[in-house]
């Protein structure tokens, strides 16, 4: 499987501000994909990010409030807009992994809590 | 609409007690269903199931599926405290993205 970074581990913000999540990863990969995970939550999926093609969000996430860049194939990043105390969540990205499957390797994730 | 319905949501077991976790499913044009553990923040993978009645196994961890019934369970024999996890189950949807079940938080006590 992939070996996957993300940065920060936490971190601990004023409402109204943004932070910008980072997600590297060891190996090219053509998907990686986005969650969130509210207090006591499953996932949620928020949006799954292509190189070279804008990402594309479920129902419910919007680009304004999580603009996603993906730059090259190793690489990708979220951004929390415009925080609210709603917003405090884990942030997790994702990979395929290698081959024909669908198995998801997920990142260690992004603490975020919002006051 | 695809979900993914986990039972029990907790359980509390001793150690050396055998569990079982169940997730039902209902998803259109179903592919795989998988399982994780999460322990603090990022899940990892456990199993990945696509054919009924096929058992997969690792060490005391084994799970199998059931897509005439729509569900897998999740067995751990000889629990330990180390299992103490949450164990989500998620199906593959229709666009390729996972949906997950609530999970099952599973206590292990000494």
């Amino acid at each position: 499987s992939a070996v996957i970074s993300q940065k920060p581990s936490r971190d601990i913000c004023q409402r109204g501000t943004s932070l910008t999540i980072q997600c590297q990863v060891d190996s090219q990969v053509t998907m990686m994909f986005w969650y969130r995970q509210q207090p006591g939550q499953s996932l949620t999926l928020i949006a799954t990010a292509n190189q070279g093609s804008e990402a594309t969000y479920e129902s419910g996430f919007v680009i304004d409030k999580f603009p996603i860049s993906r730059p090259n194939l190793t690489f990708s990043t979220l951004t929390v807009s415009n925080m609210s105390p709603e917003d405090s969540s884990i942030y997790l990205c994702s990979v395929l992994g290698q081959g024909i499957t669908d198995t998801q390797y997920f990142g260690p994730g992004t603490r975020l809590t919002v006051l | 609409e695809d979900k993914v319905v986990q039972s029990p949501l907790s359980l509390v077991v001793h150690e050396g007690d055998t569990v079982t976790l169940n997730c039902s499913y209902e998803v259109t044009n179903f592919r795989s269903l998988l399982w994780y553990k999460q322990e603090k923040k990022a899940p990892t993978f456990l199993f990945m199931l696509t054919s009924s009645g096929i058992e997969k196994k690792s060490g005391r961890l084994s799970s199998i599926l059931d897509k005439k019934e729509l569900f897998s369970i999740l067995n751990i024999t000889a629990t330990q405290t180390g299992d103490s996890a949450v164990y989500l189950c998620a199906v593959v949807g229709s666009q390729g993205n996972l949906i997950f079940g609530k999970g099952t938080k599973l206590s292990v006590k000494p």
